[in-house]
Parts: C-alpha cells; sequence; structure tokens
C-alpha cells in the first residue's frame, strides 16, 4: 500500500460548490498532517497544520479519522481562485525529514 | 519577512556539464530542504539539513548528486555530468527546526538537460 493516496481528480466544480477530497494513510502513527495546495508550475503552498482531530481556517476544514486512516478536506464556498491540486502530507516524527507528498488531487472550479 | 529564495530560476545545461543550484531558507530557519519534481509527479525527497547533525543524503539519486550547507544557511545542490532524466524542477524548503515540521517552499529551480 502506498504511503499516501489520493485520487488524482481532476475535481469540476461549479463556483460556489462545496467540494471535499479524501486522502488515506498507511502508517497508523502518523501524528500530524499537512494540506498544500500547488498552482501549476508553482512551488507548493503550506495551506492547513492537522495536529489534532481537525482544524478549519475559513472556507476550508480539514477532518482527521485515525480509525480509518484517512484524513479530509472540505472546501466551501468554492472560488475560481481555488483551482489547484491539493497534497495531503502525513507526518510520522521517526521520518520528520522526509515528508511523503503524493501527485495530489487537482481541483478546477468553473464559472 | 522574505521567504525562501533559489536561484537561478531557469537554468538550460548540456548532457554532462556540472551545474549549481542555490537555496537561501528562511532567516532562522535551522531545517533545509532540497526535493526534485519531475512533470506531473510529486515531490521526491533529497537531502535534508539540520542544523550542524549530518545531512540526511538517503534521497540521493546518485553519486552524481551532492549539496553542502555553508553556515548553517545558504545551501548548494551540485548535480556532476548532468543527464537528461536529471531534467526537473529543483525545489527548497526551510523550517524553524526540531519540533516544528511546517516546511515553506521557495519558488524552485527549472533544470533543463538537452
Amino acid at each position: 500500500r502506498k504511503e499516501v493516496e489520493q485520487d488524482p481528480g481532476p475535481f469540476n466544480v461549479p463556483e460556489g460548490a462545496t467540494v471535499a477530497f479524501n486522502c488515506t494513510y498507511s502508517n497508523s502513527a502518523s501524528q500530524s498532517f499537512f494540506w498544500y495546495r500547488q498552482d501549476c508550475r508553482k512551488e507548493p503552498k503550506l495551506l492547513m497544520s492537522v495536529y489534532s482531530s481537525g482544524n478549519e481556517d475559513g472556507r476550508f476544514t480539514a477532518q482527521l479519522n485515525r480509525a480509518s486512516q484517512y484524513i479530509s478536506l472540505l472546501i466551501r464556498d468554492s472560488k475560481l481562485s481555488d483551482s489547484a491540486t491539493y497534497l495531503c502530507v502525513p507526518l510520522w516524527t521517526g521520518t520528520a525529514s522526509k515528508l511523503t507528498f503524493g501527485t495530489g488531487t487537482r481541483l478546477q472550479v468553473t464559472l | 519577512g522574505a521567504g525562501v529564495s533559489q536561484s537561478p530560476s531557469n537554468k538550460v545545461t548540456e548532457k554532462g556539464k556540472d551545474v549549481e543550484l542555490r537555496c537561501d531558507p528562511i532567516s532562522g530557519h535551522t531545517a533545509l530542504y532540497w526535493y526534485r519534481q519531475s512533470l506531473g509527479q510529486g515531490l521526491e525527497f533529497l537531502i535534508y539539513f539540520q542544523g550542524n547533525s549530518a545531512p540526511d543524503k538517503s534521497g540521493l539519486p546518485s553519486d552524481r548528486f551532492s549539496a553542502e550547507r555553508t553556515g548553517g544557511s545558504v545551501s548548494t545542490l551540485t548535480i556532476q555530468r548532468t543527464q537528461q532524466e536529471d531534467s526537473a524542477v529543483y525545489l527548497c524548503a526551510s523550517s524553524s527546526g526540531i519540533g516544528s515540521y511546517e516546511q515553506y517552499f521557495g519558488p524552485g529551480t527549472r533544470l533543463t538537460v538537452t
């Protein structure tokens, strides 16, 4: 099983919609998670850190399900500017030096 | 404050030549990472520096790749005898150090080997 698995998408949603992505991880010892967004031909930018069961920042909510080993990212009221690839990055401190980045989920928000 | 900076932003080189890529981390960040990303692929870890500790070089794909970090700040990634498969975007990230794992990325260097 891959360390991180995400549906590559693309998820095509209209502006204003709510969209959710799931990310499954293989290491049950994963302690924390990060969501990064990466625009086309740009560097990843940190979107959100999740150190407990979840986190919320404006229109973005992350929820962690440790029993099922997945973390989700919910985006409400989607904007055109939300179009990007969203990368789920689990952390376990045993390998803190090597965050494992998957290929992410691509979101395309349309008019 | 200033983010992570990298230079050059683009580099085109001929196969067989050596290249040096530079990374300037966020001031005060003790941890520095190099990754590379090929088109349509995820990030591939290359090397990690933390303070004065020996670097974690486990991700370097071959002995043609090496990196240094001088004075605990600026880092240089060197690729010797470049090959076409080395073409990728090389990304540098830094974090504030032990106990903090959030990484902040520079804009990358796009390397093209012809």
